[in-house]
């Protein structure tokens, strides 16, 4: 069964800061993994998808990796500013979607 | 790029009554819905499995009568919580499969307030 954590759990950083998001899974039979932002009491927010045969997929400020032998994928945030503030969940796809408990993100002015 | 259409954003109902939550895919054909529920500081849990023209596939300790999920189309697909109670309260979400590289989409969210 496949299990998904998030590392750390929150996270508070001074605007400006480049910041790494780490997510672990323990089954690496996945189709891909997709990193969300998900805002307050809002849904969610594609942020990248890294096909289980890619490292890494870059959009703008953010750049996710993916080793599936270690069952690990990161996020790296450039640069940081108080709209990043939200928070980030990884999700592995395979015949379900498996959701990590997210990484609370706060970027300080 | 591929949409999932949410309704109600928002719903307050009376403890005892039933409320309908649609999940539209809007430019695809959507054979496969994930339903899931959030409570407050806690992920996203999936709560069942609806797969278009058959009968939805719950996960363990979700109430299949108690959550309806019907599919009828390749573009509709509905959550109906029925007898609503205070511990029903959550957000609830729907996500849909697009397309041959297995990402998801994401509905807008329903924030379920039973009162």
């Amino acid at each position: 069964k496949q299990e998904v954590t998030q590392i750390p759990a929150a996270l508070s950083v001074p605007e400006g800061e480049n910041l790494v998001l780490n997510c672990s899974f323990t089954d690496s039979a996945i189709y891909n993994l997709q990193w969300f932002r998900q805002d307050p009491g809002k849904g969610l927010t594609s942020l990248l998808l890294i096909q289980s045969s890619q490292r890494e997929q870059t959009s703008g400020r953010l750049n996710a990796s993916l080793d599936k032998s270690s069952g690990r994928s990161t996020l790296y945030i450039a640069a940081s500013q108080p709209g990043d503030s939200a928070t980030y969940l990884c999700v592995t796809s395979y015949d379900k979607v498996i959701f990590g408990p997210g990484t609370s993100l706060s970027v300080i002015p | 790029g591929a949409v999932v259409s949410q309704h109600p954003s928002r719903v307050i109902c009376k403890s005892g009554t039933s409320v309908k939550i649609e999940c539209r895919s809007l430019d695809f054909q959507a054979t496969t819905m994930f339903w899931y529920r959030q409570f407050p500081k806690q992920s996203l849990m999936l709560m069942a499995t609806s797969n278009e023209g058959s009968k939805a596939t719950y996960e363990q300790g979700v109430e299949k009568d108690k959550f309806l999920i019907n599919h009828a189309s390749l573009t509709l697909s509905t959550l109906t919580v029925t007898s609503a109670h205070p511990e029903d309260s959550s957000f609830y979400i729907c996500s849909a499969r697009t397309g041959k590289v297995y990402g998801y989409t994401f509905g807008s969210g329903t924030r379920l307030t039973v009162v």
